[in-house]
């Protein structure tokens, strides 16, 4: 079956930091999905990629499509306190079928 | 984006006993998902919810366990059965629009402990 790989695991950072963290794949995905999940709560979507090379902002975080469609990054620049949480990559072959979830970036945030 | 409702936001039950986990989305989408989220661990997909026929389940769940029922567009249930502390985790309603370019929301998640 489909694997997605992500790193870091954790991330320990000072606030005005610049983050990054990305997703490798085993399989071509033709959607890859970026998502944070506060504690206590579902995900919520960050960022859609849809074309391979795609690069897409949203705010202060970027994301990018691979050219593989293997893998994909996000960024954050000059992060701060509320960016703490984990965030999730996940990639879906094609439209509807089901997503396959990266194992989480867990992102600290020293004031 | 759609807006997901999901109930109970949490509850603590007995094993043994079984609970129904509702959600409720404000418009028709075409694909509806349970997920399941153990204790600092990913995402895992239980099953798709289809509109008027079984749900498709995954590897590793089956029917007895998780029943599922889909009786519209906007609404779906999933019965955790016969609990164990096992199944003590997070239980995730996503919701997807199969459109030019398809994205996937979540429900808020119910919070299961299984004493």
């Amino acid at each position: 079956g489909q694997q997605l790989n992500q790193s870091p695991q954790s991330m320990f950072i000072q606030e005005g930091e610049d983050v990054s963290m990305n997703c490798t794949s085993s399989s071509i995905f033709n959607t890859w999905l970026w998502y944070k999940q506060d504690p206590g709560e579902g995900p919520v979507l960050l960022i859609a990629l849809y074309k391979a090379g795609e690069l897409t902002s949203n705010g202060r975080l970027t994301a990018q499509f691979g050219i593989t469609r293997k893998d994909s990054f996000l960024n954050i620049s000059a992060s701060i306190p509320s960016d703490v949480g984990i965030y999730f990559c996940a990639g879906m072959e094609t439209s509807g079928s089901r997503l396959t979830f990266g194992e989480g970036t867990q992102l600290t945030v020293n004031p | 984006s759609a807006v997901i409702s999901q109930k109970p936001s949490r509850d603590i039950c007995q094993r043994g006993t079984s609970l129904t986990i509702q959600c409720q989305v404000d418009s028709q989408v075409t694909m509806m998902f349970w997920y399941r989220q153990q204790p600092g661990q990913s995402l895992t997909l239980i099953a798709t919810a289809n509109q008027g026929s079984e749900a498709t389940y995954e590897s590793g769940f089956v029917i007895d366990k998780f029943p599922i029922s889909r009786p519209n567009l906007t609404f779906s249930t999933l019965t955790v059965s016969n609990m164990s502390p096992e199944d003590s985790s997070i239980y995730l309603c996503s919701v997807e629009d199969l459109k030019e370019n398809t994205e996937a929301f979540f429900g808020q998640g119910t919070r299961l402990t299984v004493v």
